[in-house]
């Protein structure tokens, strides 16, 4: 069965500096993965996704993820974090049986 | 506006009292799901249906059932509920799983039994 790893609760960046929220997977197959972000009293809105291809997908809002399949990892970057960027994020994967699996999520805070 | 709503919001009840929690989506997905999300272990899901008629569970699906009998709707119902099943639930669909779409999810109901 596949899973996902979200390995950091917390995550605490300045703003203006890079971000990494980091996820690894295990999965049977070829993965298909996710990010997703959830801001309060929100549901989670897509942020990019792998599906083939190019290891270094691009997203919403400046965010990108680079495939690692080696590693097995798919972390969230961006060059230069905001304030407004603080949320719960989360990882998913889905495998070629259709089921799909989410990460505890991580939570970013960018202070001023 | 392309959406999934989910019907009501917040809802506190007690043991044994048997509720619905609606969704719907506007898009004509194939695809549609429920997750429970809880402090520490993320999103969970409940049930999912790969298309009319058609309802498969998901990795907790005990105490809950659904049906699907349009496309539109996918309504959790919640026979006899408990205090564990106090939780934030979500509603998502997608067009497909298979072809790697994301999912479009509600803006969730915070379900509180005493």
């Amino acid at each position: 069965a596949q899973s996902v790893a979200q390995p950091e609760d917390q995550v605490n960046v300045a703003e203006g500096n890079p971000l990494t929220v980091k996820c690894t997977y295990s999965v049977s197959g070829n993965p298909y993965l996710f990010w997703y972000v959830q801001y309060p009293n929100r549901g989670l809105q897509f942020l990019l996704k792998y599906i083939t291809g190019d290891n270094l997908v691009k997203g919403s809002y400046g965010f990108e993820a680079e495939f690692n399949k080696s590693q097995t990892s798919f972390h969230l970057k961006k060059p230069s974090a905001l304030v407004s960027d603080s949320a719960l994020y989360f990882c998913a994967v889905r495998d070629t049986n259709n089921d799909m699996r989410f990460g505890a999520g991580t939570r970013l805070t960018v202070k001023p | 506006e392309a959406q999934v709503t989910q019907n009501p919001r917040y809802l506190i009840t007690v043991t044994g009292k048997k509720l619905t929690v609606t969704c719907s989506q506007n898009m004509n997905h194939e695809y549609m799901s429920w997750y429970r999300q809880d402090p520490g272990l993320g999103l969970r899901q409940i049930y999912y249906s790969m298309n009319v008629e058609v309802t498969d569970k998901g990795d907790v699906p005990e105490g809950y059932k659904v049906s699907r009998k349009e496309k539109r709707n996918f309504p959790l119902i919640l026979e006899s509920p408990s205090p564990n099943q106090t939780s934030l639930y979500f509603c998502a669909s997608s067009p497909f799983p298979g072809q790697g779409y994301e999912q479009y999810f509600g803006p969730g109901t915070r379900l509180t039994v005493t």
